[in-house]
């Protein structure tokens, strides 16, 4: 089953720490990103990767790290510099068998700060 | 600053009738346009994309993309209370590599 995954579904976070969110595609697309949406708001790019090794900043980077190692991850470090990081954090990756940038999302993960 | 604007909701509809979603866009180098549905606590999923200037039909999903008006808008025929959510519109432009700019969305309550 191909797909995007994101790990954990709910993630709670102190004051201070740093936390990673997980994302992993099995459909060999080449470029993926992490988004964050907000209540009542459209989504907010963070960062993304078009290739293995190189990414570069979005909208809101400040507080967010990502690293691409391999093809099929894409993982987020929410570190204690993100003053507000209570969100909905999306990763999508990209599909462009018609040269059309579509994305697909993963299902998501909710971090809460305590 | 490259933005996407959609129409300010909530918009309500009946049952089986149509619901019209607008969106306007400021990068003339925009190039191709989507529409997520987002339903509450989901993320979102592709209903349409459209990168020509004219209309492009779907099923009850009908997108209209008006570049001279940098206008954008989707229209859902016999709407159905399953419709109800978020609709989000998106542009890219051409040599963004697949980089979205989203709208805030739009919420649209089809009631019975």
């Amino acid at each position: 089953d191909g797909g995007i995954t994101q790990s954990p579904k709910y993630l709670f976070r102190k004051e201070g720490q740093n936390v990673t969110l997980s994302c992993e595609q099995n459909l060999n697309h080449d470029a993926m990103y992490w988004y964050r949406q907000d209540p009542g708001q459209g989504l907010r790019l963070i960062y993304y990767s078009q290739i293995v090794n190189d990414f570069q900043k979005g909208d809101i980077a400040e507080g967010y790290s990502v690293s691409r190692e391999k093809k099929e991850s894409f993982p987020l470090t929410v570190t204690s510099a993100q003053k507000n990081p209570t969100a909905f954090y999306l990763c999508a990756s990209i599909d462009r068998p018609r040269g059309t940038d579509t994305q697909y999302f993963g299902p998501g993960t909710r971090l809460t700060v305590l | 600053q490259k933005e996407v604007e959609q129409n300010s909701g909530p918009l309500s509809v009946p049952e089986g009738a149509i619901a019209s979603l607008n969106c306007t866009y400021s990068d003339r180098g925009s190039q191709s346009f989507f529409w997520y549905r987002q339903y509450s606590g989901k993320s979102p999923e592709l209903i349409m994309f459209i990168y020509s200037n004219g209309d492009k039909e779907d099923g009850r999903f009908t997108a209209q993309l008006n570049k001279a008006s940098q206008y954008v808008s989707l229209l859902i025929r016999d709407s159905q209370p399953s419709d109800s959510a978020t609709y989000l519109c998106a542009g890219t432009g051409g040599t963004s590599y697949g980089k979205l700019t989203f709208g805030q969305g739009t919420i649209l309550t089809v009631h019975p």
